[in-house]
């Protein structure tokens, strides 16, 4: 069973710019959610993705934005890159279903300068 | 608005002692409530999940309690090893959505 990867591991940005994080799913598993992990601090929802379409959105602005493959594999981008932004970012797999326990890629390490 | 606490924010024990975490929530109306570890600079792990309906789940050294109606859990690590430092979080899935609600994380450090 193929766990949940996600690439690149690190990335270093500058402040305006664009980036495209990506993450495999759990074999098997059809929903997808990413959470962005500042320093010291709990990850918070950004969203989810079932089938292909957008299944709820966490508190963060129009520039993050998503995409979920036929394949389940999934992709967060963000425009107008920010010094906050700088964080680690998680995606995360399941089954449908709220009792379904999510499993979590390593994420990815970006640093806005 | 749901908002998960946990306390303490760090600890440090000497090799073999019992420890608990604790996680506290303000709205209980919850699907379940999910323990993770979390290793530097990586991912997070899946302890063990209560679903609303359970009081405790366990899995080797390691209890979770749920109590929804005070809204709190404890996570019980019997005879640490210095293995088991790592950031612990708990967090809720809230009837209102699917999105998991974390606290910010105890710190543990168990010393040989």
């Amino acid at each position: 069973e193929t766990g949940v990867t996600q690439s690149p591991t690190h990335l270093i940005k500058t402040r305006g710019q664009q980036v495209t994080l990506r993450c495999s799913s759990q074999s098997g598993h059809n929903t997808v959610s990413w959470y962005q992990q500042a320093l010291g601090q709990g990850p918070q929802f950004i969203f989810q993705y079932y089938r292909e379409e957008e299944n709820g959105r966490g508190n963060f602005p129009p520039r993050f934005s998503g995409l979920q493959f036929p394949n389940y594999s999934s992709e967060l981008n963000v425009n107008a890159l920010e010094l906050d932004d700088s964080a680690l970012y998680l995606c995360a797999s399941s089954h449908p279903g709220h009792n379904s326990p999510l499993h979590f890629g390593n994420g990815t390490r970006l640093t806005v300068t | 608005k749901q908002e998960v606490t946990q306390i303490p924010a760090a600890l440090s024990v000497p090799e073999g002692e019992n420890l608990v975490l604790n996680c506290s929530f303000t709205d209980s109306a919850i699907y379940n409530l999910q323990w993770f570890r979390q290793d530097p600079g990586k991912g997070l792990t899946s302890l063990l999940l209560i679903q609303s309906s359970q009081r405790e789940q366990t899995s080797g050294r390691l209890n979770a309690s749920l109590d929804k109606s005070s809204g709190r859990s404890t996570l019980y690590i019997a005879a640490s090893q210095p293995g088991d430092s790592a950031t612990y979080l708990c967090a809720v899935i809230s009837n209102q959505g699917g999105k998991l609600i974390f606290g910010q994380g105890t710190e543990l450090s168990v010393k040989p």
